[in-house]
């Protein structure tokens, strides 16, 4: 079964903490995409990836940064993590080939900022 | 530029009622058009999708959606709602083209009583 994994369920981090969300998915997929899910706003994309040490800003990339140096991974970093990035954060890949075809999502990283 | 509205925010249906969730998209160029599902505490789920084959797509779960260019919209249906559909519904649009990314609505929650 294919597969996209978050490496953490849950996450509570201090303010002005460096925080690294972790995405690794296993099906060989060319695009990566960071989504940041909060009530009432659905999800909104921060940076997506098409290829390794490739980015693309999304709408909302203030205050994140992404690195992708393998295929296969695609981190997603809070320079120095603020109380309004507490939220849920989704990760999701796609073949560019089949990208028509939608995404495969990990189960999201609850972030709550203290 | 591409967008998707989704009417409600919340919709309330009784268990064996009609299930109808609305979707409108705007699009510069032909459109890909997905429905995923969000149960709680999950990740997103692929529904169907709509990739310019048959307007009207069948997915899982008894759910269809009807692709209409006329009126831009890719409203979501089922004929008879079972409590297990109790769940949040993303509508969400891209093209087929390598860089770009899904675009999704902010969400509709779907509460069946019984």
């Amino acid at each position: 079964d294919v597969k996209v994994t978050q490496s953490s369920r849950y996450l509570v981090k201090r303010t002005g903490e460096k925080v690294f969300l972790e995405c690794v998915q296993d099906m060989d997929h060319e695009n990566m995409f960071w989504y940041r899910q909060d009530p009432g706003l659905g999800l909104r994309l921060i940076y997506f990836s098409y290829d390794v040490k490739m980015k693309e800003k999304g709408d909302i990339p203030e205050g994140y940064s992404v690195s992708r140096e393998k295929k296969e991974r695609f981190s997603l970093i809070l320079e120095s993590a603020s109380t309004n990035q507490t939220s849920m954060y989704l990760c999701a890949s796609s073949s560019t080939g089949e990208g028509r075809y939608g995404y495969t999502f990990g189960s999201g990283t609850r972030l709550t900022v203290v | 530029a591409q967008s998707v509205t989704q009417l409600g925010s919340h919709v309330s249906v009784s268990e064996g009622a009609l299930v109808l969730l609305r979707c409108n998209y705007s699009s510069s160029v032909p459109p890909y058009l997905f429905w995923y599902v969000q149960y709680p505490n999950q990740g997103l789920q692929l529904l169907l999708k709509y990739t310019s084959a048959a307007t009207l797509v069948k997915g899982i779960n008894g759910f269809e959606a009807e692709f209409k260019k006329s009126e831009t919209s890719f409203h979501l249906t089922k004929p008879s709602a079972h409590m297990s559909d109790a769940a949040e519904y993303f509508c969400a649009v891209t093209f087929f083209q390598a860089g770009t990314a899904l675009i999704f609505g902010k969400g509709t929650t779907l509460s069946v009583s019984s």
